[in-house]
């Protein structure tokens, strides 16, 4: 069984600085899936980033880039330039290809990540 | 364009009841998912609905089942409810040629049992 975990239940970055999300993730499959999703107070969840695993290059959005280091199973969130809407609860999540397309994620824990002034 | 709607928002039940929850699709949006996020936990795959069959179930009992309408629109029911049922559920479609594991999320309905 797959399972993700996020060791930092909280975090704190003052505004414009860098912070960084740690994840972890435990499968024996070799084609998956990563992503990172945010979850703000109005609790509406949204695709932040995702990387496929079998892709070597780590994905970049705007801000946000991820740390994929396949052989150790982590997959870090950076974000660059903190504002205080990333204001939110930051969930990482995991998807085996073999599920298809049926919508099956595994979510860890979360991190809440508040941005300070 | 109108995004994942939910109702109710907040409800109440007492143990041993039913509940049914529901879910409005994101207009285009032909698969829906169910998720249960448990207070302080990560959301946890209930199951999901295709052209109106289940594609897929998590580790859930047979109390907890769905229907999916011709609209897309959904619904979830949970049958002789458990304290532990307490929790945000939410919904979440997505579209024929999403992204692989792009949901659209709802704002969830918060279930308390007592």
């Amino acid at each position: 069984a797959q399972t993700v975990t996020q060791s930092q239940p909280e975090m704190s970055v003052q505004e414009a600085e860098t912070v960084t999300l740690s994840c972890t993730y435990d499968t024996s499959e070799s084609n998956y899936y990563l992503f990172w999703y945010k979850q703000p107070p109005s609790r509406q969840m949204i695709l932040v980033i995702r990387q496929e695993a079998y892709k070597q290059q780590n994905a970049t959005e705007n801000r946000f880039s991820v740390n994929f280091q396949k052989a150790a199973k982590s997959f870090s969130l950076k974000i660059s330039d903190s504002q205080l809407g990333d204001t939110a609860m930051y969930f990482c999540a995991f998807m085996s290809a073999r599920s298809g397309n049926t919508g099956k994620l595994i979510f860890g824990q979360g991190t809440t990540l508040q941005v300070k002034p | 364009e109108t995004g994942v709607t939910q109702s109710p928002t907040h409800l109440i039940k007492t143990r041993g009841q039913q509940v049914t929850l529901r879910c409005s699709s994101q207009s285009g949006h032909n698969t829906v998912s169910w998720y249960q996020q448990a207070l302080g936990q990560g959301p946890q795959f209930i199951f999901q609905y295709y052209r109106e069959e289940e594609n897929g179930r998590g580790n859930f009992p047979p109390r907890f089942s769905g229907l999916q309408f011709p609209n897309y629109s959904s619904e979830l029911n949970v049958n002789a409810l458990e304290l532990d049922d307490s929790a945000l559920y939410l919904c979440a479609s997505s579209p024929p040629d999403s992204g692989v594991g792009e949901l659209f999320f709802g704002e969830g309905s918060r279930l308390t049992v007592l």
